[in-house]
This record gives C-alpha cells, sequence and structure tokens, in this order.
C-alpha cells in the first residue's frame, strides 16, 4: 500500500522565482491538505482540496495556489517566491471528512 | 482560529523512565485529539489519537484527556533513545465539514541512554 509520496524532496529557487510541488495521496484517500512547516514551528494549514476543489484556505496570501487532479494527486503552486518562504511543505492525505491525515515526506524549500 | 499550547522543551528524560508531553487547547467543544511524532528533518507521523475522555494505551504509550480542562496528555513509558523526536498536538478544526489540523509547536524529546 502506497503511501502518501511527495516530489522533489529537496529545492532550491531565488527570491522572485515560482515553484510547484507534487503530491500523490495514499491509495483510497480523496481529500488532500498542503501545510507549511517553518523551523522550530508546528505545520500551518495552507488550504485543502477535495472533489478537485479548494475546501478551505489558511491564512497564506494568493501567491499560494493549488490543484487537485482527477486521480486524486495535488499541486501546490508558490509564485514570486520571499525568503520567508523557505520551509518544509508536507502534503497529508486522508479520506472524505475524517481529520485522521497521514503525511508525505516533505518537500524542503530554500529561498536564495 | 484554535489555539494548541504545547510546552516547546526541550524535554530529556534518561532511558527507561517516563516521559510526559502535554498540550492545552481553546476551544472547548473540541472533540477529538491527535499526536504525531517527528523525527529531525522528517515528516509527521501518527502516533495516536483520543476522542474520549480518560486514558487510551497503545503499547508504551498512553494518551490522556481531560476536556473539563481542556488538557491532552501523552505518557512514553519505558522511553528509549529512539523516541527521541519532536511530539505534535493536534486538534481538527470542529467547524469545517473536512479535517484541517490546528497543531501545536511542538516538544523536543531527548531520550539520553
Amino acid at each position: 500500500d502506497a503511501g502518501v509520496t511527495q516530489s522533489p524532496t529537496h529545492l532550491i529557487k531565488t527570491r522572485g522565482q515560482q515553484v510547484t510541488l507534487r503530491c500523490s495521496p495514499k491509495s483510497g484517500h480523496d481529500t488532500v491538505s498542503w501545510y507549511q512547516q517553518a523551523l522550530g514551528q508546528g505545520p500551518q494549514f495552507i488550504f485543502q482540496y477535495y472533489e478537485e476543489e479548494e475546501r478551505q484556505r489558511g491564512n497564506f496570501p494568493d501567491r499560494f495556489s493549488g490543484h487537485q487532479f482527477p486521480n486524486y494527486s495535488s499541486e501546490l503552486n508558490v509564485n514570486a517566491l520571499l525568503l520567508g518562504d523557505s520551509a518544509l511543505y508536507l502534503c497529508a492525505s486522508s479520506l472524505g471528512a475524517s481529520p485522521e491525515a497521514f503525511f508525505g515526506q516533505g518537500t524542503r524549500l530554500t529561498v536564495v | 482560529q484554535k489555539e494548541v499550547e504545547q510546552n516547546s522543551g526541550p524535554l530529556s528524560v534518561p532511558e527507561g523512565a517516563i516521559a510526559s508531553l502535554n498540550c492545552t487547547y481553546s476551544d472547548r467543544g473540541s472533540q477529538s485529539f491527535f499526536w504525531y511524532r517527528q523525527y529531525s528533518g522528517k515528516s509527521p507521523e501518527l502516533i495516536m489519537f483520543i476522542y474520549s475522555n480518560g486514558d487510551k494505551e497503545d503499547g508504551r504509550f498512553t494518551a490522556q484527556l481531560n476536556k473539563a480542562s481542556q488538557y491532552v496528555s501523552l505518557l512514553i513509558r519505558d522511553s528509549q533513545p529512539s523516541d527521541s523526536a519532536t511530539y505534535l498536538c493536534a486538534v481538527p478544526d470542529r467547524g469545517s465539514t473536512l479535517g484541517r489540523l490546528y497543531f501545536g509547536r511542538g516538544t523536543q524529546l531527548t531520550v539520553w541512554p
């Protein structure tokens, strides 16, 4: 049973650039959530996708956008990167309304 | 906005001791609570969840919930060096139809041999 997979695992980008992160949910899961985790902090909710729609959004600017595909996989896009966007980006999958979420290994984004 | 508070530690215990990790939350109506373990540089791993007042035991781990005091804790018995990690407390968003989680900052635990 494949767990949650994310790609890439590490990424270095320059300030002002754009980045796309990818996530495949755990088999059987249909809901994908994205979190940002800064060093020494807990994960912060960015947004959540269900049935290919953004269902809920945290306190993040419009530079952060996403998409969910018919196979439930998802992308997180960040435009106009800032140094402060450097963090571990986590994808979590769950089934419907269940709060029991399983995380992928994360993408470490460094903005220089 | 929900508040989930954890003592960031670090908490240091000797091998074989009981480690006690605490979490308080602001939403009195919260019904379920999750504990995640996160090794350095890795992603969070779900280790325990609890819905009812009282204790829930799973191997060396015991979660304790006191809804009246808005307090949930995680006890790790017979602590091992491999338990050294950051432990995150998470509370689902009761107001949404889908499972958004609010996390605390995490408590860093070190178990020394």
